[in-house]
């Protein structure tokens, strides 16, 4: 079964608005890390935004936001007044403990979104 | 510049040939992956390193895939007798206790 699903494969918006990103993750641990990371085409992932799942707050960075709904499951990253620069593949991934219940920190990714801003 | 560092960044070989790849983590990063990324899918987890301790391995990781961290700064990934499967861009990251992960930029493979 899948872990992370992310089901937009493709996502267009007008450079400055705003675009909401779907997440949806399944599992059955009560403490688990949410993520999301950047891919521009140069390749590197670079690291966004992070909420723990005893976390209230939606977490928020500068311009990115997560709107986490725990009993929906889902984590869907907000960018808000979208730069030409937003335009890369986007990954939620997630951290849960083994099945020993230790915590390694090992992330499983979703499938991505390629975001393009348009000017 | 102080973030992930691997080398190379880019490796030809021919099918059945030895590759290793070295990753330099983030200095006094105790945590240290290697995760696999073939084109237009998500990184999937390769093995994981504490320290020198290499504390889990995906059953992607099969028995051609060796993976070290001798003295718990730096790590090589070798892939032993190519395939054309093995064909992917392979990534390193590091993290200091469990918190995000930093990654390098990667090494692509292409066995041909």
């Amino acid at each position: 079964a899948q872990k992370i699903t992310q089901t937009q494969p493709g996502m267009f918006v007008q450079e400055k608005e705003a675009v909401t990103l779907d997440c949806t993750y399944d599992t059955s641990d009560q403490s688990y890390g949410l993520f999301w990371y950047k891919q521009p085409s140069s390749g590197e992932m670079i690291f966004l935004i992070y909420q723990g799942s005893y976390d209230e707050q939606n977490a928020t960075e500068g311009r990115y936001s997560l709107n986490f709904q725990k009993a929906r499951k889902s984590a869907n990253l907000v960018i808000s007044a979208s730069q030409l620069g937003d335009s890369a593949m986007y990954f939620c991934a997630m951290r849960e403990p083994n099945a020993g219940g230790t915590s390694y920190g090992k992330l499983t990714f979703g499938q991505g979104t390629i975001l393009t801003v348009h000017p | 510049d102080t973030g992930v560092s691997q080398n190379p960044r880019h490796k030809i070989t021919k099918r059945g040939q030895n590759v290793t790849f070295r990753c330099d983590p983030i200095s006094e990063h105790n945590r240290l992956y290697w995760y696999r990324q073939t084109l237009g899918q998500g990184p999937e987890f390769l093995t994981y390193f504490q320290n020198e301790a290499q504390l889990e391995k995906s059953r992607l990781l099969s028995d051609r895939f060796s993976a070290e961290r001798p003295k718990g700064s730096f790590s090589t990934l070798e892939i032993q007798r190519t395939e054309q499967g093995d064909s992917a861009m392979y990534l390193c990251a590091s993290s200091p206790r469990g918190a995000e992960q930093y990654f390098g930029p990667g090494t692509r493979l292409t066995v041909t």
